[in-house]
């Protein structure tokens, strides 16, 4: 089974330039994830998908940053103007949605995408 | 609101001795926890998982962590490490939710992470 792909891998920008990044989840995932994971700490959670509805994002910066899930499967997450402070790792995860408790809905996740904006 | 506490940044061994790498969570409700370990130069993978049950769970690599309740604690162990564990491990909590009628864990709040280091 393919796993969560994301691209690109890396990334420079210059501050106030703007960047996406894509994310294939899992086939037959209906649940995805946004991560910004910044030097030295955990990652944090930015959005949260539910086929192609957005079921949490309220720590997403929405001055600035964006996403999006047209159909239910691939997602894109967009910055624009890029500061510095953005410069992080964006992990995609995906899980399948099962109805009822017990379901085993792990979350896998993509190698990430490590953004450097100077 | 969920808030995780990994209380060591950095954890240095020796091969064949055992480790502790210690979490502590806070949380206004029930909440499922995880153990994550990182690679260098690889993606996120599930270590281990408290869902329900017995309170002592169990990777296929010989890790091992106890949830406490009463301490909320999440403690990872090893009786004895080799040099292939080395890699940031990540603790992290997940409400129990029901989401339109289903479950999915994957809305996790993580700690800062402790790297692991294993000396021959």
């Amino acid at each position: 089974e393919a796993g969560v792909a994301q691209s690109p891998r890396y990334k420079i920008i210059e501050k106030r330039q703007s960047v996406a990044f894509w994310c294939n989840p899992i086939s037959g995932h209906a649940t995805l994830y946004w991560y910004q994971q910044i030097l030295g700490q955990g990652p944090k959670l930015l959005i949260q998908f539910q086929n192609n509805g957005v079921v949490d994002d309220s720590q997403l910066p929405k001055d600035r940053f964006s996403a999006e899930r047209l159909k239910g499967v691939d997602s894109t997450l967009k910055i624009q103007p890029a500061k510095l402070e953005d410069s992080a790792v964006y992990l995609c995860a995906s899980s399948p949605f099962r109805p009822g408790r017990g379901g085993n809905t792990e979350a896998f996740f993509g190698q990430g995408t490590r953004l450097t904006v100077v | 609101a969920q808030s995780v506490t990994q209380l060591d940044s950095q954890v240095p061994v020796f091969e064949e001795a055992p480790v502790e790498l210690r979490c502590n969570y806070s949380s206004s409700v029930s909440v499922y926890l995880f153990w994550y370990v990182q690679y260098p130069n690889q993606g996120l993978q599930l270590l281990l998982k408290y869902l329900s049950g017995s309170t002592l769970v169990e990777s296929i690599n010989g890790f091992e962590a106890e949830f406490n309740k009463s301490q909320t604690s999440f403690h990872l162990r090893k009786p004895s490490v080799h040099i292939s564990d080395t890699a940031e491990y990540f603790c992290a909590v997940s409400p129990i939710q029901n989401n339109a009628g289903g479950t999915s864990y994957g809305k996790l709040t993580f700690g800062q992470g402790t790297i692991l280091t294993v000396h021959p």
